[in-house]
């Protein structure tokens, strides 16, 4: 089975600042996902990657296949960022069986 | 639909009782995907269907809990003589094609906060 750890577990930050909330994976994947939930929300799908890098907006995913590392980015950041930011991976023929890490929680302070 | 909707959004059980949480998934979409999110843990995987074809049940805990997707659409998990460990969020989410590769972007509801007392 795929590990999948996310750091920090907590994040507070200032509004303004940089944020980077990391992911990393013991098993080789087809593809990670970023994903977002607001307290008592739902979760909404940022991005899937499977190599390089994708942007959107103030958002930015990086994945580094051969360190199993993946990392996302939020410039800027506001208080309406603040949520749970989830990692999760899809591995060879089940890519669909995904393994979620903990998420990391972001608090973003006006 | 506009998205993935499901229902009931909050269900308060007895132990030992039986319970069945609805999804309706974005409308066209094959693929649909039941997790069982516990407080404070990410999401795990519980069932995929590919239109009404379970594929993969390996996630259902134990064989009090069922899930069919009869039509190819709407899909129900149901779950039989609840105790308080199935307590939990079932997320359910739905995606445009088969498995998850591509452009293939998964779409959740908002789910069902199951509470067994």
């Amino acid at each position: 089975k795929n590990e999948v750890e996310q750091s920090p577990q907590n994040l507070t930050a200032q509004e303004g600042e940089f944020i980077t909330i990391n992911c990393s994976y013991s098993v080789g994947i087809s593809a990670l996902h970023w994903l977002q939930q607001h307290p008592g929300g739902g979760i909404v799908s940022l991005f899937m990657l499977s190599s390089g890098k994708k942007k959107h907006g103030r958002l930015i995913a990086t994945i580094n296949i051969q360190e199993k590392h993946s990392s996302l980015h939020i410039t800027a950041s506001h208080p309406r960022d603040s949520a749970v930011y989830i990692c999760a991976v899809g591995s060879g023929g089940s890519n669909y069986k995904l393994t979620f890490g903990k998420g990391t929680l972001l608090t973003v302070n006006p | 639909g506009a998205g993935v909707s499901q229902s009931p959004r909050y269900k308060v059980a007895k132990r030992g009782q039986d319970v069945a949480l609805r999804c309706d998934p974005i409308s066209g979409h094959v693929s649909l995907f039941w997790y069982q999110q516990a407080l404070g843990q990410g999401p795990e995987f519980l069932t995929y269907f590919q239109n009404e074809a379970q594929l993969d049940k390996s996630g259902l805990p134990s064989d009090r809990f069922f899930a069919e997707r009869p039509e190819g659409s709407v899909s129900t998990l149901k779950i039989q003589r609840t105790q308080q460990e199935d307590s939990a969020v079932y997320l359910c989410a739905s995606s445009r094609t088969g498995g998850l590769s591509g452009a293939n972007v998964l779409t959740f509801g908002a789910g069902s906060r199951l509470t067994v007392l």
